[in-house]
């Protein structure tokens, strides 16, 4: 199966400014998904932004973009104009065949 | 649409015993999984079914198990409960498996 590591597990960005979430991946496959979920303090996990490994163009979702390199399996989140209600744990997620394994999430906290 | 809901939301049980947990997924999703999550762990997948087939399991041992009703809603029980099974466990709908998932408010589990 394939794992998900995010080595950075607290974060912090000033509000109103960008901040980057790593995370990489490692799998056999070459079909498979990538996400970002989000888990504010409230605990019901929304989904911020998802990839097809087999599409080159990074997904966007308007303040979220992702810079995905799939050779270094690399897929990192990009937050811009960081808001408070951007404060949370953000996990990042790899799909294949049915199977959905997370990373250990970043903590997120934005100062005002 | 409504969204997933998971019953009971709290649940506190004594070793030994054995817990169903209830998950309804948003109306026309057909792919359900279920995660635990833990402090120590993290999210970790339990198994997802489809159809009312179960398409893949985490690594949780057989007192793990659920199951799939025709209307798409889904069961998880645990039998034989152990102090290392206390957890929120999430239940997350799709429209079909590798699509975006949909997360419930989970149920927080404590067993002592």
């Amino acid at each position: 199966a394939q794992t998900v590591t995010q080595s950075q597990p607290e974060m912090s960005v000033q509000e109103a400014e960008t901040v980057t979430l790593s995370c990489t991946y490692d799998t056999s496959e070459s079909d498979y998904y990538l996400f970002w979920y989000k888990q504010p303090p409230s605990r019901q996990m929304i989904l911020v932004i998802r990839q097809e490994a087999y599409k080159q163009q990074n997904a966007t979702e308007n303040r979220f973009s992702v810079n995905f390199q799939k050779a270094a399996k690399s897929f990192s989140l990009k937050i811009s104009d960081s808001q408070l209600g951007d404060a949370a744990m953000y996990f990042c997620a790899c799909e294949n065949n049915n199977d959905m394994r997370f990373g250990a999430g970043t903590r997120l906290t934005v100062k005002p | 649409k409504a969204g997933v809901t998971q019953t009971p939301r709290y649940l506190i049980k004594t070793r030994g015993q054995q817990v169903t947990l209830s998950c309804s997924p948003i109306s026309g999703h057909r792919s359900v999984s279920w995660y635990q999550q833990t402090p120590g762990q993290g999210l970790q997948f339990l198994f997802e079914y489809f159809s009312e087939t179960q398409r893949n399991k985490g690594n949780f041992p057989g007192r793990f198990s659920g199951r799939q009703f025709s209307n798409s809603r889904s069961e998880m029980n645990v039998s034989t409960l152990e102090l290392g099974d206390s957890a929120l466990y999430l239940c997350a709908s799709s429209l079909w498996p590798s699509y975006e998932q949909y997360f419930g408010p989970g149920t927080r589990l404590t067993v002592t």
